[in-house]
């Protein structure tokens, strides 16, 4: 049962143009969401958070929404630079017990110069 | 800087070994995880421990077991490895005992022969 949900594996974008990644998730309990970043041969490091309470978090290049009601959230990147292109994973998790972020499958971005 | 190190990038075992994977993390975080990365299927939680001795089941523990004996090294077990254990293990931690950031070890690759 995939809690989590990027129906997107992969993406191509130009260089400059706007990468939209989305989300998609199925717990009612999540209320929190953070997309976190993945090179090649290298761990997940954070990118950027939202709380449920919030419906955009910016940070720089970088803006997350968030749609309750939808149950979806995306991840925006304006503008799109090669140094972007990576997995990117969206994960949720339920601040009310104990820690446990639940991972999307990934959407594999590529950003062409 | 939060430094997650995991002992092992590389490991090539056989079929019934006993397989140890080790991860440090350096910044006196209380909580700490173990994931599998497959393509397809995202980062899946195997166990995850919020004090020393305490450990959770996560969505997939069968097949593993986990120790910490301290609260900077949290280590995965498989006691008895199999074809279908060959993947990407990654080790994180993290501070906040609710879900917040975590941070994440390079990983290290397992095939099992």
């Amino acid at each position: 049962d995939q809690q989590v949900k990027q129906n997107s594996p992969s993406l191509s974008v130009q260089e400059g143009r706007i990468s939209i990644l989305n989300c998609d998730y199925t717990n009612s309990m999540f209320d929190y969401f953070l997309w976190y970043k993945k090179y090649p041969a290298e761990g997940p490091t954070f990118l950027i958070s939202i709380s449920s309470i919030k419906d955009k978090n910016e940070d720089g290049r970088f803006t997350v929404f968030l749609n309750k009601s939808a149950k979806h959230l995306s991840l925006h990147i304006v503008p799109s630079q090669p140094g972007d292109s990576a997995v990117y994973f969206c994960a949720a998790s339920d601040s009310g017990g104990y820690q446990k972020v639940t991972f999307g499958t990934g959407t594999k971005l590529q950003v062409i110069p | 800087d939060v430094k997650v190190t995991q002992s092992s990038r590389y490991l090539v075992k056989r079929t019934g070994e006993k397989v140890f994977l080790e991860c440090v993390q350096d910044m006196d975080h209380e909580n700490m995880f173990w994931y599998r990365q497959d393509p397809g299927l995202g980062l899946r939680l195997i166990y995850f421990s919020y004090d020393v001795k305490m450990k959770e089941k996560g969505d997939i523990p069968e097949g593993y077991s986990v120790s910490r004996e301290k609260k900077e090294r949290f280590s995965l077990i498989l006691e008895s490895a199999s074809t279908n254990q060959t993947s990407m293990y990654l080790c994180a931690s993290s501070l906040t005992p609710w879900a917040g950031e975590l941070f994440f070890g390079e990983g290290s690759r397992l095939t099992v022969l």
